[in-house]
């Protein structure tokens, strides 16, 4: 495709589940980054991978947070024991090199309700 | 910590007024900055940015802004604002030293008026 896409749009949930999500950046973008963007706020930086390493997961609330990127390419960000406070927007962003001096294109996002 | 400031939070106009939204930026190393728009609907959409050279900056349908090192400034303008501007605004700067990871302001929500 030509842009970034992430699925599902909308994932609603219950507390304690675990769920999953994914993000397909454009084709050659090496470098791909995960927001969360809360209602009234701006995105919140939550990992950044260059190919198939986490090279910046500073982001992460804790460690009920996890993402990965087995093949360079598609990335899945994975939630255990979700809590209410998860709730928000993640938004997945890829970017050309080492994502310095360009530009992070970004995907349509998952609406995540945590009940 | 590096961070974002956009004072504006909801801004209200009529069409053709003129606009300015304000950023400010924390960190006094190497900057990159940027705006994002986010029409309703739809997903973050980059308006401008700012590497080096040319302080003023232009963007895509009439926006332009103006980076201001001596204020840690990078104001959006737009002369003559149309309904379909109605969206909101986020201005960012970029950790060059972490990756290249965005810090965004808490955005400005614009709202034109017919």
């Amino acid at each position: 495709g030509a842009g970034v896409s992430q699925t599902p749009s909308n994932k609603v949930t219950e507390k304690g589940k675990y769920v999953e999500l994914r993000c397909d950046p454009i084709s050659g973008h090496t470098a791909l980054y995960w927001y969360r963007q809360s209602l009234g706020q701006g995105p919140e930086f939550l990992i950044y991978f260059q190919g198939t390493g986490a090279a910046d997961d500073s982001g992460l609330p804790n460690d009920r947070f996890f993402a990965v990127r087995p093949e360079g390419s598609v990335s899945t960000l994975k939630i255990q024991r979700t809590e209410r406070g998860d709730s928000a927007v993640y938004l997945c962003a890829s970017s050309l090199n080492d994502g310095r001096n360009n530009e992070q294109f970004f995907g349509p996002g998952t609406r995540l309700t945590v009940l | 910590a590096q961070s974002v400031s956009q004072h504006n939070h909801h801004v209200i106009l009529s069409e053709a007024a003129s606009l300015e939204l304000g950023c400010n930026y924390s960190y006094g190393g190497t900057v990159n900055l940027f705006w994002y728009v986010q029409y309703p609907g739809q997903h973050l959409q980059l308006l401008l940015k700012y590497f080096s050279g040319d302080p003023l900056v232009k963007g895509i349908k009439g926006f332009e802004a103006e980076f201001i090192k001596s204020k840690f400034s990078f104001n959006l303008r737009k002369p003559s604002v149309q309904w379909s501007d109605t969206a909101e605004y986020f201005c960012a700067d970029q950790n060059y030293n972490q990756g290249g990871k965005l810090i965004f302001g808490q955005g400005t929500e614009l709202s034109v008026k017919p």
